[in-house]
């Protein structure tokens, strides 16, 4: 079985400019969450989903930062503008709420540079 | 007070040696605890979870679980070079509803383990 997808794995544009980062998540799975992580923060829980409906977003650093979850398949977290200060990887974990312990699977992550 | 505490590190231990990686946790109605070992420039890898008290092994790896002291500890025996690595304890509160998949971080433990 694939494990959580991400695209792109590398992002580079220029501050003003809309990043939008994508994620498939293990099929089966109804819970998926975007994190984002950077040397100084760690990993910070940024919204999660289940059964691709917005959980808790309160880890959404600001209206700039946005995430959908269309459809049990695909995830869209959207910065809109990008800010320099946004550089950092970005990852996106799923797993099952059915299924004790309800560990996390990562993704390989999105490492966003904005110059 | 942080939710999921580790100690701060950076650990270094020889090769061979056991590293021996802590972590407390605040809430008491957590109910599963994982470790993750994330290599530099990699996502978070899970290598063991454990829900009981006690000892939970597999291979070189030791978790341990002690809920009345909220304190969950991994050891590594035999320690190997390639064991080096950055190692994330997460907590799940299991909160019922919509937050079985939920899961809280530290902020990582880096372990250095030299010839």
């Amino acid at each position: 079985d694939a494990g959580v997808i991400q695209s792109p794995r590398h992002e580079v544009t220029e501050m003003g400019q809309e990043v939008t980062l994508r994620c498939k998540p293990i099929s089966g799975h109804d819970y998926l969450f975007w994190y984002r992580q950077t040397m100084m923060r760690g990993l910070e829980l940024l919204i999660y989903f289940n059964n691709n409906v917005p959980i808790d977003d309160s880890g959404m650093p600001e209206d700039r930062f946005s995430a959908k979850m269309p459809n049990a398949s695909f995830s869209t977290l959207k910065i809109q503008p990008s800010e320099p200060r946004d550089s950092a990887v970005y990852f996106c974990a799923s797993s099952s709420g059915r299924h004790f312990p309800y560990e996390q699977y990562f993704g390989p992550g999105t490492r966003l540079t904005v110059t | 007070q942080k939710e999921v505490e580790q100690n701060s590190g950076p650990l270094s231990v020889p090769e061979g040696a056991i590293a021996s990686l802590n972590c407390t946790y605040s809430d008491r109605g957590s109910q599963s605890f994982f470790w993750y070992r994330q290599y530099s420039g990699k996502s978070p890898e899970l290598i063991m979870f454990i829900y009981s008290n006690g000892d939970k092994e597999d291979g070189r790896f030791t978790a341990q679980l002690n809920k009345a002291s909220q304190y969950v500890s991994l050891l590594i025996r035999d320690s190997q070079p390639s064991d080096s690595a950055t190692y994330l304890c997460a907590v799940n509160q299991d909160a019922g509803g919509t937050s079985y998949g939920k899961l809280t971080f530290g902020q990582g433990t880096i372990l250095t383990v030299h010839p």
